[in-house]
C-alpha cells in the first residue's frame, strides 16, 4: 500500500502563495472526492484544514484552500503567514496518507 | 469541546506487549469512528486501525495484523489498541483520532510514545 506523493519541501514569502501537490492513482486520490490535508507543527498533534477535496472545518481562515484534478490533489495557501511554516499531510479515503511536504516561510 | 487523551506509552523490548488508551469526551463516543494513527520518528503519518461506533466493524493496517487490535469500551469512552509481538519498526508515537467519515479525521489526542528497543 504506497503512500501518496508529496514534494518533501515548498517554501515561499510572507503574502505570496503556495500550492502543495498530492498524487495518488485511480484507487485513491482519482477515485473518491475524499482528500483531506492536515497541519502538523513540530511536536503537535495534526490538525484537519481540509476535508471533502475542498470543504474547510470551522475556524480554518479561508486563505486555505482545496482541489483536485485527476489523480492528483492541491492545497493552495493564500497570503502565506509565519505562522503556516509546519508540515502538511494528505490523505485519501483508504487511510493512505501522503509522506507530507515541510512549508518554510522565508 | 471534544477531547482526546491518550495513555499507556512506553520503553518495551522486541516481542514484548503493551495496550494504549485513549479517553475521550465532548462528543457522542458511542456514534463515533475512531482510529490510531502513528508518526515514527522523523516520518510521516500511517493510519494503523480503524473502529466502528458499536465495535461491530474493525480494520487493521497490514503491517499491524495479527499483532495489534482495536478496540472499544463505550460504557467508559475509551478507545484501546492492544499490541502483541512489537517490533523496533512499531516505534512511534500514537494518536488516537475521531473519524467523520471517509477516513477524515478531525479531533485528534496529543499523542503517546511507544518505543520498541532492546
Amino acid at each position: 500500500q504506497s503512500a501518496l506523493t508529496q514534494p518533501r519541501s515548498v517554501s515561499g514569502s510572507p503574502g505570496q502563495s503556495v500550492t502543495i501537490f498530492c498524487t495518488g492513482t485511480s484507487s485513491d486520490v482519482g477515485g473518491y472526492n475524499y482528500v483531506s490535508w492536515y497541519q502538523q507543527h513540530p511536536g503537535k498533534a495534526p490538525k484537519l484544514m481540509i476535508y471533502d477535496v475542498t470543504k474547510r472545518p470551522s475556524g480554518v481562515p479561508d486563505r486555505f484552500s482545496g482541489s483536485k484534478s485527476g489523480n492528483t490533489a492541491s492545497l493552495t495557501i493564500f497570503g502565506l503567514q509565519a505562522e503556516d511554516e509546519a508540515d502538511y499531510y494528505c490523505c485519501s479515503f483508504v487511510g493512505k496518507f501522503g509522506g507530507g511536504t515541510k512549508l518554510t516561510v522565508l | 469541546e471534544v477531547q482526546l487523551v491518550e495513555s499507556g506509552g512506553d520503553l518495551v523490548q522486541p516481542g514484548g506487549s503493551l495496550r494504549l488508551s485513549c479517553a475521550a469526551s465532548g462528543f457522542t463516543f458511542s456514534q463515533s469512528w475512531m482510529v490510531w494513527v502513528r508518526q515514527a520518528p522523523g516520518k510521516g503519518l500511517e493510519w494503523v486501525a480503524s473502529i466502528e461506533g458499536d465495535g461491530s466493524d474493525k480494520y487493521h493496517v497490514d503491517s499491524v495484523k495479527g499483532r495489534f487490535t482495536i478496540s472499544r469500551d463505550n460504557t467508559k469512552n475509551s478507545l484501546f489498541l492492544q499490541m502483541i509481538s512489537l517490533r523496533v519498526e512499531d516505534t512511534a508515537v500514537y494518536f488516537c483520532a475521531t473519524d467523520r467519515g471517509y477516513d477524515t479525521f478531525d479531533h485528534w489526542g496529543q499523542g503517546t510514545l511507544v518505543t520498541v528497543s532492546s
